[in-house]
């Protein structure tokens, strides 16, 4: 079985700077590692994924994120934030194997402070 | 890439009746969906798996018999949130999963439905 944990629930930063969102994940398999991003009373929109090849991946909206095998962490990082990337950010894992059920983690609240 | 989409957005009902939320994948067939629940500031919790022409596969603590899911076609699954009660109330969301480039499976999310029991 897979799980995913993010350690902040909430991150408040300044509009301009730099963020990161960490999540480490505890799987028997290999996985693919995914972020989402999801606004008030919206769905979830893919920021960026991992399945293979390039340990760092870049999204959309300026994120990117990198992932560590030997510290099972996919933490998601931008250099310059906007009033617009408040919102709640999820790291989810699927099993490489199927790729059907994803696992997400508890979410974290990031508000940009003008 | 893939839509997934979901009706109704949003429904009020009255506690002890039934409502029905469609999920359908616009433009690819997908043999399995899945239905997530989440709770305000929480996670999306996986409910159950949604198989075309089986039963569902329902997660652990989650009644089958509350939750009625049926995989009516390649592209439509229905959850039946029966005799509800307010603490139905929450956001409802379905995925499908769809078959990429090489053996790469994207997974594809609807926009969620909330739901509120009065």
């Amino acid at each position: 079985a897979q799980s995913v944990t993010q350690l902040d629930s909430q991150v408040p930063v300044f509009e301009e700077a730099p963020v990161e969102l960490r999540c480490n994940y505890s799987s028997s398999v290999s996985v693919y590692l995914f972020w989402y991003v999801q606004y008030p009373n919206q769905g979830l929109q893919l920021l960026l994924k991992y399945l293979s090849g390039s340990t760092l991946v870049k999204g959309i909206n300026g994120f990117e994120a990198e992932f560590n095998k030997s510290q099972t962490s996919f933490h998601l990082r931008k250099p310059s934030v906007h009033i617009s990337d408040t919102a709640e950010y999820f790291c989810a894992v699927s099993d490489r194997g199927t790729g059907n059920q994803f696992y997400f983690g508890t979410g974290t609240s990031l508000t940009v402070i003008p | 890439g893939a839509v997934v989409s979901q009706h109704p957005s949003w429904v009020i009902c009255k506690s002890g009746t039934s409502v029905k939320i469609e999920c359908r994948s616009l433009d690819f067939q997908a043999t399995t969906m899945f239905w997530y629940r989440q709770f305000p500031k929480q996670s999306l919790m996986l409910m159950a798996t949604s198989n075309e022409g089986s039963k569902a596969t329902y997660e652990q603590g989650v009644e089958k018999d509350k939750f009625l899911i049926n995989h009516a076609s390649l592209t439509l699954s229905t959850l039946t949130v029966t005799s509800a009660h307010p603490e139905d109330s929450s956001f409802y969301i379905c995925s499908a999963p769809q078959w990429a480039s090489g053996s790469k499976r994207e997974q594809y999310f609807g926009p969620g439905t909330r739901l509120t029991v009065t």
